[in-house]
């Protein structure tokens, strides 16, 4: 399993605790993403980030933050904001090509639940 | 922003017999659909992708097809076996070149 790495694989935390996850690619990736699963609604975007030291909101950014200082990580950081009390955390990568979009190669998740 | 719809949540097929998920779109300027794989457990997979520009594209037992007028675009698996059971995502990048991700159908291959 090459190519994103993520971890931990599971994380608790305490309401009102902050957390990092984190995510790292050695596939000179320049694009990043992190998308939360929860059942029944599929992918949504949280953050993603086209180059290194810029990055965008997605759908449902609030309750988290990232970073981006270097190309290969882009960890997330889920803060005592966010609610949700269990969702799989999924971080991907790709190699945008001109203006077309192209392959996202996701890493295998990290579960995150609020104990 | 872009909306997908994806239909069913759920497919059972006995083996063999085809199976067909369609997907829906908002946005007329998307021009870029994939389809990924996600078996129990582990990450997402890009199985299969079509641009604007082809209303057709095959991969030994599975194709994905677009209407743009329509905007539908849909994957048909052929012949299918036990390890095509796995929940199906469609995708569609928005103006901002984002990808838009359905809610998945959870497909079931009984033997």
């Amino acid at each position: 399993d090459g190519g994103i790495t993520q971890s931990p694989k599971y994380l608790f935390r305490k309401e009102g605790q902050n957390v990092t996850l984190s995510c790292e690619q050695n596939l000179n990736h320049d694009a990043m993403y992190w998308y939360r699963q929860d059942p029944g609604q599929g992918l949504r975007l949280i953050y993603y980030s086209q180059i290194v030291n810029d990055f965008q909101k997605g759908d449902i950014a609030e309750g988290y933050s990232v970073s981006r200082e270097k190309k290969e990580s882009f960890p997330l950081t889920v803060t005592s904001a966010q609610k949700n009390p269990k969702s799989l955390y999924l971080c991907a990568s790709s190699q945008p090509h001109r203006a077309s979009n192209e392959k996202l190669f996701f890493g295998s998740g990290t579960q995150l639940s609020v104990l | 922003g872009e909306n997908v719809e994806q239909h069913p949540s759920t497919l059972s097929v006995q083996e063999g017999d085809s199976a067909v998920i369609k997907c829906t779109y908002s946005d007329s300027a998307s021009n870029y659909f994939p389809w990924y794989k996600q078996e129990l457990g582990k990450r997402p997979q890009l199985i299969i992708d079509i641009r604007s520009n082809v209303g057709e594209k095959k991969d030994q037992r599975i194709a994905v097809t677009l209407n743009k007028t329509a905007k539908h675009f849909s994957l048909h698996i052929t012949e299918t076996q036990p390890e095509d059971s796995a929940v199906y995502f469609c995708a569609v990048s928005d103006s901002w070149g984002k990808l838009q991700f359905g809610a998945g159908t959870q497909v079931v291959v009984t033997p």
